[in-house]
């Protein structure tokens, strides 16, 4: 167990509904991030949150957005779903901001968009 | 731009056979990390190594190790007598200055260890 909790672990859905990934970061990060796995675009980094702030966007789509609560667990919103979407959605927590502290995956939530 | 190229897309070896995985990475960063990961067959991203730029050494942990070579921008990861359970998707990433700290993934490599 990573200590980054991701629910739910599977999730089916039909195209143009919404759903919404939750993360629990390790104890004591502050630092959320969030990683897209698809078949032809590989591991990318959608967006970063570090104590409830956001700090950096990859590339994630405007039918995307996250947030991150008071209590540092995450949320990754995906709406007006399209087959594109389907794909593996990570979740990483670090304790810090710093390039290269390393930090710990969750082990997915697998969408799939039907 | 930051990029890591992994040009090994599959790999097939059989068991207690040598293999070295390629990574070359890009980047106008002075300081960077350099990150490898194994995605075992059920999905999750297991950490394996961080070496930063400054820090040439190779490293050994049991049957793996690493070999740093800045003058041609490689990161490559042997396995020494590879073994079924190695069978994975290994992928090689980078972290560069101001990224805060995001990671730039190869594409990966998938090994695949036969008995």
């Amino acid at each position: 167990d990573s200590g980054v909790t991701q629910t739910p672990k599977h999730l089916i859905t039909a195209t143009g509904q919404r759903v919404t990934l939750r993360c629990s970061p390790r104890s004591g990060d502050l630092s959320v991030y969030w990683y897209q796995q698809s078949l032809d675009q590989g591991l990318q980094f959608l967006i970063q949150y570090y104590n409830g702030e956001e700090r950096a966007k990859g590339n994630i789509l405007e039918r995307f957005s996250a947030q991150q609560f008071p209590d540092l667990h995450s949320e990754l919103n995906l709406s007006s779903l399209e087959l594109g979407d389907s794909a593996l959605y990570f979740c990483a927590s670090s304790v810090d901001l710093r390039m290269g502290y390393g930090y710990t995956f969750g082990s997915g939530t697998r969408l799939t968009v039907v | 731009a930051q990029k890591v190229t992994q040009a090994q897309t599959e790999i097939s070896v059989v068991e207690k056979e040598d293999v070295t995985l390629d990574c070359v990475y890009e980047t106008r960063d002075t300081t960077y990390y350099l990150f490898w990961y194994k995605q075992p067959p059920s999905g999750e991203l297991v950490f394996l190594i961080r070496r930063n730029s400054f820090d040439e050494q190779n490293e050994i942990s049991g049957r793996y190790s690493w070999n740093f070579q800045k003058s041609t921008s490689s990161f490559n990861f042997t396995i020494t007598a590879s073994q079924v359970v190695d069978s994975a998707v290994y992928f090689c990433a980078l972290s560069g200055a101001g990224s805060q700290g995001n990671l730039i993934f190869g594409k990966g490599t998938k090994l695949s260890v036969k008995p």
